[in-house]
């Protein structure tokens, strides 16, 4: 079955510091993949997305997320975390017909003063 | 960016009840739409999937006659809750698609069965 997994469910960083959210994907194909950020009570709004070529995909917010298809990964990335990074990460992906995404778990990240 | 709008994005009712959340691409035409059911900390798990002047597709478990979902035009898709009751009550987002691979989210409904 076709699924997104993030394996950290919260994680706490310190400001400054530097995040990397990890997320696995099991399909049959490669993907697409996304990133959403969803602040508490709103929606979600995109981070990235990696369709195909360069597999650094850079987005917005300062974040940058790597595909790597030898480990079914896109994990996401951020040199430097700001207070107002905290939030719920999601990561998704969908085959190419449909655009029907499926979500991973989602992990919520916590910024330290 | 794409907009899309959701209304009314918090609504509390009695139970008993229905409610209708309106999704609408403000500034694109959807041909499809999803609504989306979020639990509190939890992820989002798509309910149906909503063309344009067709009926929806369910995804397997979601009640079709709980949740009726009508698309009548290309910028407009609504959710009905029919007969709400407490456990209805969820964080309900909409996406529309503005072809492959181009999702965007409404703000999300809070809808609260007293």
């Amino acid at each position: 079955a076709q699924s997104v997994t993030q394996p950290d469910i919260h994680i706490t960083v310190s400001e400054g510091a530097s995040l990397e959210l990890r997320c696995n994907y099991s399909y049959g194909a490669t993907p697409y993949l996304f990133w959403y950020v969803q602040s508490p009570g709103q929606g979600l709004q995109l981070l990235l997305k990696y369709f195909s070529g360069d597999t650094l995909v850079q987005g917005i917010k300062g974040f940058e997320a790597e595909f790597k298809r030898s480990q079914s990964s896109f994990n996401l990335r951020k040199p430097s975390v700001h207070w107002s990074d905290a939030a719920e990460y999601f990561c998704a992906a969908f085959k190419a017909a449909g655009n029907k995404l499926t979500f991973g778990g989602g992990t919520r990240v916590l910024v330290k003063p | 960016g794409a907009v899309v709008s959701q209304h009314p994005s918090w609504v509390i009712c009695k139970s008993g009840t229905s409610v209708k959340i309106e999704c609408r691409s403000l500034d694109f035409q959807a041909t499809t739409m999803f609504w989306y059911r979020q639990f509190p900390k939890q992820s989002l798990m798509l309910m149906a999937t909503s063309n344009e002047g067709s009926k929806a597709t369910y995804e397997q478990g979601v009640e079709k006659d709980k949740f009726l979902i009508n698309h009548a035009s290309l910028t407009l898709s609504t959710l009905t809750v029919t007969s709400a009751h407490p456990e209805d009550s969820s964080f309900y987002i909409c996406s529309a698609s503005r072809g492959p691979g181009e999702l965007f989210f409404g703000e999300g409904s809070r809808l609260t069965v007293l």
